[in-house]
């Protein structure tokens, strides 16, 4: 069974740039998440979609951040304009259904804004 | 609200030594997940266990075996016989059922294993 798929691995931009990631969750995986790990810390939610909804959003930078997920599958979380301190690395996960299920990381995308 | 606490930053032993990583947690609901997992230097976190609050039974898996104590809201991992490819960074997590059940992490704990 194929995992989490993520891209792009890597990314370098310089502030006030915008980006976007992409992730594309466990086949049948009805929750999906964006994570931020700034280095040295855990991972912070940033938004948790169920199917096309959002189930929480509360950590995520409104101002600067946004994310969708149309048809329920594919991801995409957007930063515009980056700022120093958004140099992360962005993971996204996925579980069967609620968040108390197992989730299952991807790769990670990291981001650094020079 | 919820927390989860990694007291140890960084553990180093030898290679086969036991090691065992520390996580505490903080919770008003009576029904939550504990989980750990082990992220390597490539970055990916790797699920390791998952356990819900009405289950204390310790676990054993191969080498790792935890300790679930709701006494003490605490929720360890031990690593009997050390290996040079357990280094890596864990983090213990917690999700409340109910709301989001979002998983809050720890900090971690960045564990050496030296041959």
């Amino acid at each position: 069974e194929a995992g989490v798929a993520q891209s792009p691995r890597y990314k370098i931009i310089e502030k006030r740039q915008s980006v976007a990631f992409w992730c594309n969750p466990i086949s049948g995986h009805a929750t999906l998440y964006w994570y931020q790990q700034i280095l040295g810390q855990g991972p912070k939610l940033l938004i948790q979609f169920q199917n096309n909804g959002v189930v929480d959003d509360s950590q995520l930078p409104k101002d600067r951040f946004s994310a969708e997920r149309l048809k329920g599958v594919d991801s995409t979380l957007k930063i515009q304009p980056a700022k120093l301190e958004d140099s992360a690395v962005y993971l996204c996960a996925s579980s069967f259904t609620s968040g108390s299920e197992t989730q299952y990381f991807g790769p990670g995308t990291r981001l650094l804004v020079l | 609200a919820q927390k989860v606490t990694q007291a140890q930053t960084e553990i180093s032993v030898v290679e086969k030594e036991d090691v065992t990583l520390d996580c505490v947690y903080e919770t008003r609901d009576t029904t939550y997940y504990l989980f750990w997992y082990k992220q390597p230097p490539s970055g990916e976190l790797v699920f390791l266990i998952r356990r819900n609050s009405f289950d204390e039974q310790n676990e054993i898996s191969g080498r790792y075996s935890w300790n679930f104590q709701k006494s003490t809201s605490s929720f360890n991992f031990t690593i009997t016989a050390s290996q040079v490819v357990d280094s890596a960074v864990y983090f213990c997590a917690l999700s409340e059922k109910g709301g989001s059940e979002k998983l809050v992490f720890g900090k971690g704990t960045k564990l050496t294993v030296n041959p």
